[in-house]
């Protein structure tokens, strides 16, 4: 299947600071979407991209389709506790049919 | 409006036991996917439906069976349990690809599975 490489693994950050993460591919991909998960549930919806370029914010965080397409960038701003969880990335490729890849996720911790 | 639903939340099964995870969205969705979580692995593909009346296999089908059973229920079916399928499963859905140029999709999930195989 496609792979998908998110980094960083994890991140531990000071309550206040902003949080950087990013999905890279050998493929192509026709949509992008970022996810966060809290333990014991599952994976909630932040932000789908559809576009080349396209940039969207929901709150506090702004996600980005990369240029080349082959990648995906997301952004916390000023974080807070209850940011704590993991962030998953998810790529479709309409070539494959519905199928969607996912990364192995970015596991963030914030200290008050 | 639920989204996706899935039951049991938790189960626990011997070895060689069988059983059924239930998945329901009400969200008129197309598509519909089974995944695991395990440790460090992120979510593995376990077989899904582009659309009703039909399955695919997905990157980890080996010991499990799908039912597409109509548009709103998909369910997954561990024949015979062996320990190394103690994992979390997901139900999600989406509204598919059908439409041609410009199409957009987005996944949702369900609320998991917690299963264990003694």
């Amino acid at each position: 299947g496609q792979q998908l490489n998110q980094s960083p693994q994890s991140m531990f950050i000071q309550e206040g600071e902003d949080v950087s993460m990013n999905c890279t591919s050998s493929s192509i991909f026709n949509t992008w979407l970022w996810y966060k998960q809290d333990p014991g549930e599952g994976p909630v919806l932040l932000i789908a991209l559809y576009k080349a370029g396209e940039l969207t914010s929901n709150g506090r965080l702004t996600a980005q389709f990369g240029i080349t397409r082959k990648d995906s960038f997301l952004n916390i701003s000023a974080s807070i506790p209850s940011d704590v969880g993991i962030y998953f990335c998810a790529g479709q490729l309409w070539s494959t049919g519905n199928q969607f890849y996912f990364g192995t996720g970015t596991s963030l911790t914030v200290i008050p | 409006n639920a989204g996706v639903t899935q039951t049991p939340k938790f189960q626990v099964l011997k070895t060689g036991q069988s059983m059924t995870l239930q998945c329901a969205q009400d969200m008129n969705h197309n598509s519909m996917y089974w995944y695991r979580q395990d440790p460090g692995m992120g979510l593995r593909l376990i077989y899904y439906s582009a659309s009703e009346g039909t399955t695919d296999k997905g990157e980890v089908p080996n010991g499990y069976n799908v039912s597409r059973l109509n548009k709103r229920e998909f369910s997954l079916r561990l024949e015979s349990a062996a320990p190394s399928q103690t994992s979390v499963y997901f139900c999600a859905s989406s509204r598919g690809l059908a439409g041609g140029p410009g199409r957009t999709d987005t996944q949702y999930f369900g609320p998991g599975t917690r299963l264990t195989v003694l």
